[in-house]
Formats: structure tokens, sequence, C-alpha cells
């Protein structure tokens, strides 16, 4: 199987901030990745597929890059809505795998 | 819109079994595969299986290849997820979620997801 590592695992920040959660996989990719967002008690929701295409509805602060094994996620200017925890997820394979996710708490 | 809506889940002893159900609304069922993704409490995401389209092909994870058995009813909209020889590290939200590709030949994005069920396993 695939594996998928985040860092960091948590990340401190301010309303304003641009933060950017980084994703490795333990082989290529390609561009077969996703981001998702988790908030508590909630189901994730898509932002990011392809590595870099933003789903719909999705605001603009939100981009993703990068292909192979490294991945990014950036989110530029927080707002109090993206406090949260994201996932990457690959699907490179019949057999899908997350990362172990990102909790972006408020400083 | 698009909506998935899970069912079946509670509390059942160790060695038991269950059968979740994700009830799809909103797109054309029949052209869309469907995954199951659980979720332990306070864990990350675990992806559980896919059904394709046309459910020609099922994949699961290693962790519960041979106890679980995905399978999809498009009369019914509905797809299933029977859990059998159930351990107490079962026990987590199961979540179904559409794939994000047309009559997909591959996996894709996880697309829509439904609100979860809970699966308990305790004696």
């Amino acid at each position: 199987d695939i594996q998928m590592t985040q860092s960091p695992s948590t990340l401190s920040a301010s309303v304003g901030d641009r933060v950017t959660i980084t994703c490795r996989a333990s082989q290529t990719v390609s561009t077969w990745l996703a981001w998702y967002q988790q908030k508590p008690g909630k189901a994730p929701k898509l932002l990011i597929y392809r590595a870099s295409s933003l789903e719909s509805g999705v605001p603009l602060r939100f981009s993703g890059g990068g292909s192979g094994t490294q991945f990014t996620l950036t989110i530029s200017g927080l707002q109090p809505d993206d406090f949260a925890t994201y996932y990457c997820q690959q699907y490179n394979s019949y057999y899908p795998t997350f990362g172990q996710g990102t909790k972006v708490e408020i400083k | 819109q698009v909506q998935l809506v899970e069912s079946g889940g509670g509390v059942v002893q160790p060695g038991g079994s269950l059968r979740l159900s994700c009830a799809a609304s909103g797109f054309t069922f029949s052209s869309y595969g469907v995954h199951w993704v659980r979720q332990a409490p306070g864990k990350g995401l675990e992806w559980v299986a896919l059904i394709s389209y046309d459910e020609t092909n099922k994949f699961y994870a290693d962790s519960v290849k041979g106890r679980f058995t995905i399978s999809r009813d498009d009369s019914k909209n509905t797809v299933y997820l029977h859990v059998n020889s159930l351990r107490a590290e079962d026990t987590a939200v199961y979540y179904c979620a559409k794939d994000g590709y047309l009559v997909g030949a591959t996996p894709g994005q996880l697309d829509y997801w439904g609100q979860g069920t809970l699966v308990t396993v305790s004696s």
C-alpha cells in the first residue's frame, strides 16, 4: 500500500496567516491526490483534487500543488471557518490511502 | 442536490455482524462508484472498500478483507457494506462517499460524503 505522511501533525496559526501543509507519498502518485477538510462531528469535505484543482464552491484562498511524491495545501489568509483538520488522500491505486491528518488550531 | 444517507450502525458484540446501508440521491447512481471510509473515535480516516459503478470491481483494505463485503442495488440507489466477524478495532463512524469519476475504471476523489453511521463493537 502507498503510505501518506503529513506534516506537521498540528499547526497553530492566527486569522490572516498563510499556512502550508505538506503531504508525502511513499511512492509516486503522479497528481492523483486530493485534500479534504473535516470539522468535529462532521463528514470530510473535498477541497482539492488532481493535486491542484479546486472543487466547486471552495474559496480561492485554498490552493494545492505538487506532483509525484510531494504535495502541499496552502491557505492564503486563514479565516475563522478554516480551523479544522485536513487530510490528504492518494487515489493512484485501487487502494486509496489517507494521510494521518493535520489539525489547524487557533494560536 | 447530491445526498448520501448511511444507516444500520449500532452496538454489536465481538464476532457479530451488521449490514450498513448508503442511500443515494441527486445523481445518476448507476454511473458512479461508491466508497466506504471509517474513522475510529479520535482517529484519522481509513479507506475501507470501493465498489465500481457497474459492480464488476470491488476492492477492500487489508484490515477488512475476508470479513467485509460491499454490494450495490441500483434499483434502490443503495450501496451496502456487510460487516462480519467484528472486532473491537472495527469500532468507528462509517461514511459512504461518492466517487468523483463518471463510469470510472479507477478510483477518483471522494466528492460527496454522507453524515456517517456509528458502529460500536463491545461486549
